[in-house]
This record gives structure tokens, C-alpha cells and sequence, in this order.
């Protein structure tokens, strides 16, 4: 299994405060990448990253922001939560075309 | 249009039955992904494919480049192949962007 982990799994919140998912990965993978996913949506994009400080908006970015200071962490913040934005949210990283996801963190703000 | 279209939605089956789900696709790619996602769990990659047919245990996958379509198929479906397959290619000449079919959900019956 691809060394890929997600931190916190589980998090509850109230409007309007910040909130900070990490990625953490061991495969030294150059692309990952964060979605999330409601049903009916299936998995969508919110923002990705090819390389260390190299990051770029998805379809779904507003609200979000991202950051890339080591190859092996991608930080995903919520500068202001809002209640649109509970949800499960997947980190997944690509080598060599293989795709492996994170184990999901679901966010529920109050 | 969707770019990735996966039939059928839905689907539930008596154990043993031979399955099929397929994937159609609209647009160039370097890869096809075919991904499974227990209920409330995470997101475990099950093949990749660029041409040709792989095969792993009970699971089988194709893909025909020309006619842009993949199937997943399980041979003596069991209990707990119940899960939602997703459909994902990677675009051809676009290293960061992944599409993702709505998926299929199947239930198998014992």
C-alpha cells in the first residue's frame, strides 16, 4: 500500500472558523491532489499541487486554500468554514500514473 | 455531457452472478483508472490500464482505445464485492487533471 495518510479523520466545527486538513505522503509522488466528495457529486476537484510551492486551482476552489512547503505534506485550509463545505475529503497522489487516496477526513461544520 | 459516463448507476445481483459495469469516455487519455470505494470507507485502486486486459483474482479489466470504453468485471461475485466502483482517466497531455465518472453502485446478494 501506497504510504499515504490524512490528519484529523473525523472533525467538527462551527461557522466560521479556520480549519486545517493535512496530507501527509512517503512515496515522494510529485502530484497530489485534494477532492471532496457529497453525494450526488461523486469526486470533485478542489485544488492540486506538481510540486513543492507549484499549486493550482480545481473546479470547486472558492473557500479553500492550499499549501505545498515539502514534497511529502499538502496542507488544505479552510480560511472560514462554512456549512456548505461538510463533507469527506479524499487526499490522493500520483507517481507514475498509479493513483492512491487517503483514507478520507470527514468535516462537519455546525 | 459528462466526460467519463458509467453504466448502469445502480446495480444488485445474486451471489455468483458474472458482473459487468462499463465506462465510456469522451476525450484523449494516457490512462484508466478503476477504483473501489467500500461503504463509508476509503478509496482503494484497483487497476490501471492504457490498452489491453489485466486481471487480478476474480477482477478483470479491459479497455478498447478506439471505441473509448472499459469494463470491470467480476466473476463469481461474492457478498463483499458490494461497494461503488469509479470510472477515472487521466487526461491525455494534462499530468494534473484526473476525471471522475459518478460511479456504480453494486450490491451483491447472498
Amino acid at each position: 500500500d501506497a504510504g499515504i495518510t490524512q490528519s484529523p479523520r473525523h472533525k467538527v466545527t462551527e461557522t466560521g472558523t479556520p480549519v486545517t486538513l493535512r496530507c501527509h505522503q512517503t512515496e515522494n509522488h510529485r502530484y497530489m491532489y485534494w477532492y471532496r466528495q457529497d453525494p450526488g457529486h461523486g469526486l470533485r476537484l478542489i485544488h492540486y499541487s506538481y510540486g513543492v510551492k507549484d499549486t493550482d486551482k480545481g473546479e470547486v476552489s472558492d473557500g479553500y486554500s492550499v499549501s505545498r512547503s515539502k514534497t511529502e505534506d499538502f496542507l488544505l485550509t479552510l480560511e472560514s468554514a462554512t456549512s456548505s463545505q461538510t463533507s469527506v475529503y479524499f487526499c490522493a497522489i500520483r507517481g507514475t500514473g498509479e493513483l492512491f487516496f487517503g483514507e478520507g477526513s470527514r468535516l462537519t461544520v455546525l | 455531457k459528462n466526460e467519463v459516463e458509467q453504466s448502469p448507476q445502480n446495480l444488485t445481483a445474486q451471489e455468483g452472478e458474472f458482473i459487468t459495469i462499463n465506462c465510456s469516455y469522451s476525450v484523449g487519455i494516457s490512462a484508466l483508472h478503476w477504483l473501489q470505494q467500500h461503504p463509508g470507507g476509503g478509496i482503494v485502486s484497483l487497476f490501471m490500464l492504457s490498452s489491453g486486459k489485466k486481471k487480478h483474482g476474480r477482477l478483470i479489466a479491459t479497455i478498447n482505445i478506439q471505441e473509448k470504453h472499459s469494463s470491470l468485471h467480476i466473476t463469481a461475485s461474492h457478498p463483499r464485492d458490494s461497494a461503488v466502483y469509479i470510472c477515472a482517466v487521466s487526461q491525455m497531455n494534462r499530468d494534473d487533471k484526473i476525471i471522475f465518472g459518478k460511479g456504480t453502485r453494486l450490491h451483491i446478494l447472498p
